[in-house]
């Protein structure tokens, strides 16, 4: 089945303590991107990526970094999280060029305290 | 840079036709989608128009006027289950048209 693949689903953290969101897609799709998403913010983009170590910064990208090793792998890395980056976490992905759409990943809902 | 403005509640009984509509601002255009959007869930892509018109797949239908810099996604003999947030986008130009922006969302409830 095509799919992004996010872990974990759900996460509460401290503040300041590192971690990893994992976004993986079996579609080939060259591009990959994280959006966070906020009540009555709708989706703002995180972080995106062309294709492999090609990456660029989105629209809210303070306070966090990406990687994009492997075509099929693009983690949202969070190096000290603090209060403000609660939020619901999206990656999604798509081939470069034509008129389909983007899919999503179900999302990380993170917490941080 | 990108706004795109949607309304952010339309209510509608089953049954009913329901229109939201999105209008942008954009830098460069390269075409507007929608997408739907449970509570708790994913965006699921719904639709994508690169011209003027109306495209139609089954129950929805996407409508797009680029010199009114407009848009609309129709919904035809709502169910309960069309009950979700609805987000028109728009692909920045100055990404090469690669970053896609979002409206803030329409909520629709659709009542028994």
């Amino acid at each position: 089945e095509a799919q992004v693949t996010q872990n974990p689903r759900y996460l509460i953290t401290v503040t300041g303590k590192k971690l990893t969101v994992t976004c993986s897609q079996n579609m080939n799709h060259e591009y990959m991107s994280w959006y966070r998403q906020d009540p009555g913010l709708g989706l703002r983009q995180i972080y995106y990526s062309m294709n492999v170590e090609a990456t660029d910064k989105g629209d809210v990208p303070e306070g966090y970094k990406v990687s994009r090793k492997e075509k099929r792998n693009f983690p949202l890395i969070l190096e000290s999280p603090s209060p403000n980056q609660t939020s619901l976490y999206f990656c999604a992905s798509r081939v470069t060029g034509g008129m389909g759409g983007y899919t999503f990943g179900s999302g990380t809902r993170l917490t941080v305290v | 840079g990108q706004s795109l403005e949607q309304p952010s509640e339309v209510t509608a009984v089953e049954g009913a036709i329901v229109q939201i509509n999105c209008t942008y601002q954009t830098s460069g255009f390269y075409g507007l989608s929608w997408y739907q959007q449970h509570d708790g869930g994913a965006p699921t892509f719904l639709s994508y128009n690169a011209l003027d018109g109306l495209e139609e797949t089954g129950r929805f239908s996407s409508f797009l006027s680029r010199s009114d810099s407009y848009g609309y996604l129709l919904l035809q003999e709502l169910q309960m289950k069309d009950s979700a947030s609805y987000f028109c986008a728009v692909r920045d130009g100055g990404t090469g048209f690669q970053k896609l922006v979002f409206g803030t969302g329409t909520r629709l409830l659709v009542s028994p």
